[in-house]
Order: structure tokens, then sequence, then C-alpha cells
């Protein structure tokens, strides 16, 4: 199985908020990311956030990070049409090696 | 920003031949690509690992004389599937990093190459 794993399906009304969730195994990853995915094209990093930080926000994106539950989440604000993707978390550890989970596939609807 | 590029986007080619799928960064340097594999659905795979000049890492399970890695400049990594079925059709995408001034493992993508073996 996933050493990342995520819920596979979110769905949710243009205008609410979205709350991506990702748990990870591995408590010497150093950064943790978020990537997002638009069909049949390649990963966009999104944001990234280090292991010693509890929480950054850049614009409508707020990562949160719980260490101690080794869980980390991704909140869109005013989630829009165009944020329908599929959103990967990943955590490396070192310096060559990066984890994927499974995918969230966002859904917004109008 | 980083920009990585695939080519071709896509491909269709019969079975038992061989397909070049290039990867490119545009305008920075790559000391490390990497090379991915997606099944529908699911995550990214790790293939190998490539860092220009040298031999690539291939992940357990993963045939190396099949998966052929060049990595023959710091701009440019090449994976060559040969004699494909259509058991590797699949969404291949590489990644290449940069040491950022952070020194962090930050990854960025190209857009993939879909692969399909008739």
């Amino acid at each position: 199985g996933e050493d990342v794993e995520q819920s596979l399906f979110l769905s949710v009304r243009e205008g609410d908020s979205s709350v991506i969730n990702c748990t990870y195994t591995d408590s010497s990853s150093t950064y943790l990311y978020w990537y997002k995915q638009e069909p049949g094209a390649g990963l966009q990093l999104l944001t990234y956030i280090f292991s010693n930080m509890d929480m950054k926000q850049d614009q409508r994106l707020t990562v949160l990070l719980n260490k101690k539950d080794k869980h980390l989440s991704l909140r869109i604000a005013d989630t829009q049409t165009g944020d329908s993707a599929i959103y990967f978390c990943a955590e490396s550890f070192n310096n060559n090696d990066m984890r994927f989970g499974a995918g969230t596939r966002l859904t917004v609807k109008p | 920003g980083a920009v990585v590029s695939q080519h071709p986007s896509w491909v269709i080619c019969k079975s038992g031949t061989s397909v070049k799928i290039e990867c490119r960064s545009l305008d920075f340097q790559a000391t490390t690509m990497f090379w991915y594999r997606q099944f529908p659905k699911q995550s990214l795979m790790l293939m190998a690992t490539s860092n220009e000049g040298s031999k690539a890492t291939y992940e357990q399970g993963v045939e190396k004389d099949k998966f052929l890695i060049n990595h023959a400049s710091l701009t440019l990594s090449t994976l060559t599937v040969t004699s494909a079925h259509p058991e590797d059709s699949s969404f291949y995408i590489c990644s290449a990093r940069e040491l950022g001034v952070w020194g962090g493992n930050e990854q960025f993508f190209g857009p993939g190459t879909r692969l399909t073996v008739l």
C-alpha cells in the first residue's frame, strides 16, 4: 500500500473552501509538498512546507502540518471551477527520494 | 520559473518497437532528473534517478535493460522504452531538480508523455 495516504475524491461547490487531507508515515520527512495535476498534464508544485513549520499560507492556499499525527492538509479558500484537478501530497526525506500519495480528485461544482 | 518540457507529449507505437522520450530543463541546469510512471488513478511510481554523466539508479522491479536512461547533459535526459509491449502503455513523467538557495529537494515536473503500445 501507499506510505502516503489521501482520500481519493472530494467534491465541493464553487465558492466554498476545500480541505484535502494527507497522512504520511516517515517522521524524518524534511519537506512536504502539494502538487496539482490537471488532465493530461504533469505535476505543478503548489506549495511546500518545511517539517519545522506548523502552517504556511500563500494567497488562497493554507497548509497545516501536524507532525505529532503526521497529518498534512491543504485548504483552498473560495474554490473555483479552475481548481478542479488531482492534488498530490508528497514527502521527501533525503536528497533524492520523494514519495507521493495516490492523489485526491477535487471536483468543483458550479 | 523553472520549466521542464517533454517530447513527445503522446506516442502510439507497435509492439516490439522502441520509443524514446526526451526530458529537457529549459531555463536551468538539472543535476538530477527523475523518471516516473503513472497508472490511472494511482500515484507516481519512481522508476529511476539519473545524474548527469553517470549511470541511472533504478528502483527495485524496474528493468534497466528495458528502460534505458541517458543523461548526457545538464539539460537533457532521455528514456528509451525498448521492445515495447502493451503493458508498457502508461503516462511517463520526468522531473528535474536544481539545487536552490534553500538547498531543498524541489522537483520541477514535465507535462508527461502518454505512451500507447498497440
